[in-house]
């Protein structure tokens, strides 16, 4: 498996609060991604990057920000979290040449 | 405009019965392939890919695809299903980023 950790794995928060989750990888793909799983919806792109600090909006990017300081590390902002935030985020990796991706396990956020 | 249609929401099988799930895509250009599993709970697996060549691939878990340019489709087989086979699967098109089906639940009764 491809090294991907994401953390927290759970995270309960309240409301109008920031939350930041990390994505973390040891494999040094140059590509990161996060995304967000909800039923009926699949998997929709929210923030990608191609490089440190080179980083483009997906199609669900309202509310969201990230940063990319360091290769390993890809970091998802809520800049005030909302109910509609409530759903389960992964991280992906892709070197970039034949465009698979490798996904982390998976953070579950709940926003009440 | 660019899309994944998985037709199938849920399907349901007897161990040890063949499968077929379909995956149909609307894409510019040619795109990159792919099929995913998800166990509950789970991140994303990769299953298979194509971009070019044979246009049925093997994948793992004993899994293949059939790229058919003209039915723009990439549907995913499995001769025998087994009990540990029960997930979700996602079929994925593009290249630098990839759009996502919205999946297709799979139940195996013994």
């Amino acid at each position: 498996d491809a090294g991907i950790t994401q953390s927290p794995r759970h995270k309960v928060t309240e409301t109008g609060t920031p939350v930041t989750l990390r994505c973390h990888q040891t494999e040094n793909h140059r590509y990161m991604y996060w995304y967000r799983q909800d039923p009926g919806h699949g998997l929709r792109l929210i923030h990608y990057s191609y490089g440190v600090k080179d980083t483009d909006k997906g199609e669900v990017s309202d509310g969201y920000s990230v940063s990319r300081s360091k290769t390993e590390d890809f970091l998802l902002t809520l800049e005030s979290a909302t109910s509609s935030q409530t759903s389960v985020y992964f991280c992906a990796i892709s070197p970039g040449t034949s465009y698979e991706q490798y996904f982390g396990p998976g953070t579950r956020l709940t926003v009440t | 405009a660019q899309s994944v249609t998985q037709p199938d929401i849920h399907i349901t099988v007897s161990e040890g019965a063949s499968l077929e799930l379909r995956c149909n895509y609307s894409y510019g250009a040619t795109p990159y392939l792919f099929w995913y599993v998800q166990s509950p709970g789970q991140g994303l697996q990769l299953l298979l890919k194509y971009f070019s060549g044979d246009t049925l691939v093997q994948g793992i878990k004993g899994f293949e695809a059939e790229f058919k340019r003209s039915q723009s489709s990439f549907n995913l087989r499995k001769p025998s299903v087994h009990w540990s086979d029960a997930a979700e699967y996602f079929c994925a098109v593009g290249t630098d980023k990839l759009i996502f089906g919205t999946g297709t639940r799979l139940q195996v009764f013994p």
